[in-house]
């Protein structure tokens, strides 16, 4: 019983491709995030929705487009790939925005070649 | 933005010694948290701290809220192998505008037996 599960868990492709990583939370959790893991682990939020309403959209290139379907599922789709998108891209929830503790999926693993 | 600076980056201990790392802060959070990252999986909450001057154990762990809320550290007493992995600390600023987490850079820890 994944609390919060992300596919795909390893993604390789090109530079230039347009791929999309999906997010799944069965905790009844009213918020979701995604956040970027660089090389040197630093965790960095992109963005937030809060019942489908996007809360936090830090600094982020507007290739990044997060879409929430429903308060349960948050994608991250990514047009035009370069290099320096590679990174592990972490999906969590919490129960309501400003909910202090954030239950974190597994990971998806970008690589851009 | 505010900042956190983590330290150390990277410990390399022997199992059975004690562990300290800690977080300082630019500006006072109302809440410091404690994650580890093991390999491969996303961050899980160890720790949480609501009150400048608190200390709370978890098992081995034991945290505290700097009284001027501006840092907190992490100790781990008679560490074990199954120790090893990222340690990141997170403030928490809570605002009528709203919250989000801040991030520390990690500590990585290896633990050897």
């Amino acid at each position: 019983d994944t609390a919060v599960s992300q596919t795909p868990k390893y993604l390789v492709t090109q530079m230039g491709n347009d791929k999309s990583i999906k997010c799944e939370q069965n905790l009844g959790h009213d918020t979701m995030y995604w956040y970027k893991q660089d090389s040197k682990k630093f965790l960095k939020i992109m963005f937030s929705y809060n019942n489908k309403e996007l809360i936090i959209n830090e600094t982020v290139p507007n290739r990044f487009s997060p879409k929430s379907p429903d308060k349960a599922h948050l994608n991250l789709h990514i047009n035009s790939l370069e290099l320096g998108d590679s990174a592990v891209y972490f999906c969590a929830s919490s129960h309501f925005f400003g909910g202090r503790r954030l239950f974190f999926g597994e990971g998806s693993r970008l690589t851009v070649l | 933005g505010q900042q956190l600076n983590q330290s150390p980056q990277s410990m390399f201990i022997q199992e059975g010694e004690d562990v300290s790392m800690n977080c300082t802060s630019s500006s006072i959070f109302n809440t410091w948290l404690w994650y580890k990252q093991d390999p491969g999986e996303g961050p899980v909450l160890l720790i949480a701290l609501y009150k400048a001057g608190e200390l709370t154990s978890n098992g081995r762990l034991t945290a505290q809220f700097g009284i001027t809320r501006k840092d907190s550290f992490l100790n781990i007493s008679a560490s074990i192998p199954s120790d090893v992995g990222i340690y990141f600390c997170a403030g928490q600023l809570v605002e009528t505008s709203g919250s989000r987490l801040t991030f520390g850079e990690g500590t990585q820890l290896t633990v050897n037996p």
